[in-house]
């Protein structure tokens, strides 16, 4: 049972370029999200999930994409790397709502340059 | 909006004395509420939540939290700090009628010997 796997750990991008990030679960878990963690602001939440086919905007959704054409899967991409989106990416998946809690992958290091 | 706020973004204790990271939440109906640790260079894992059932909620690594709603507080102790309590927490909420999970700015516990 791998839980919530993201790749890559680590990419570099220089400013313009696109690229996903990947996200999958094998816990068949309905909720997946995407939040960002930078010094001093905690995690951000980027875009998230409640089942495939079904995506929302969270705190910070600008310059990102996402869909859920998967119930396992939750790609998140970024169209046109910015500077300020150097940060490190974490997806987190729940079975739904509420006191579930959510489980974490290990993350993804982006830095744009 | 649901929102959390942790006081002091880091917090030195020696090791064997009294831990204490502060969390006050903001819901206008009953929260849930988590506790995330960080190591370094990893993702978040869950010490424990509070869903309604018991106001005093053990963890794991011998962490508590009490939710107390006169004071809209979720403190997280631990009697004796150890050196590997070391590492950065993050306190969350969310409720029964939203589908974000919100998280604070996180605390970093530094332990000397």
């Amino acid at each position: 049972n791998a839980g919530v796997t993201q790749t890559p750990k680590f990419q570099v991008l220089k400013t313009g370029q696109s690229m996903t990030l990947q996200c999958a679960q094998d816990m068949n878990h309905e909720y997946m999200s995407w939040y960002r963690q930078d010094p001093g602001m905690g995690l951000r939440l980027i875009h998230y999930s409640v089942g495939a086919g079904i995506t929302d905007q969270g705190e910070v959704p600008n310059g990102y994409n996402v869909s859920r054409s998967t119930t396992e899967d939750f790609p998140l991409r970024l169209l046109s790397a910015a500077p300020s989106q150097t940060s490190v990416y974490f997806c987190a998946s729940s079975y739904g709502r509420g006191y579930y809690g959510y489980t974490f992958g290990s993350g993804t290091r982006l830095t744009v340059v | 909006a649901q929102s959390v706020t942790q006081l002091g973004s880091h917090v030195s204790v020696s090791e064997g004395a009294l831990v204490l990271l502060r969390c006050n939440y903001s819901s206008s109906v009953p929260p849930y509420l988590f506790w995330y640790v960080q190591y370094p260079n990893q993702g978040l894992q869950l010490l424990l939540k509070y869903t309604s059932a018991a106001t005093l909620v053990k963890g794991i690594n011998g962490f508590e939290a009490e939710f107390k709603k006169s004071e809209t507080s979720f403190h997280l102790t631990k009697p004796s700090a150890h050196m590997s309590d070391a590492a950065e927490y993050f306190c969350a909420v969310t409720t029964g009628n939203t589908d974000k999970l919100i998280f604070g700015t996180g605390t970093r516990l530094q332990v000397f010997p």
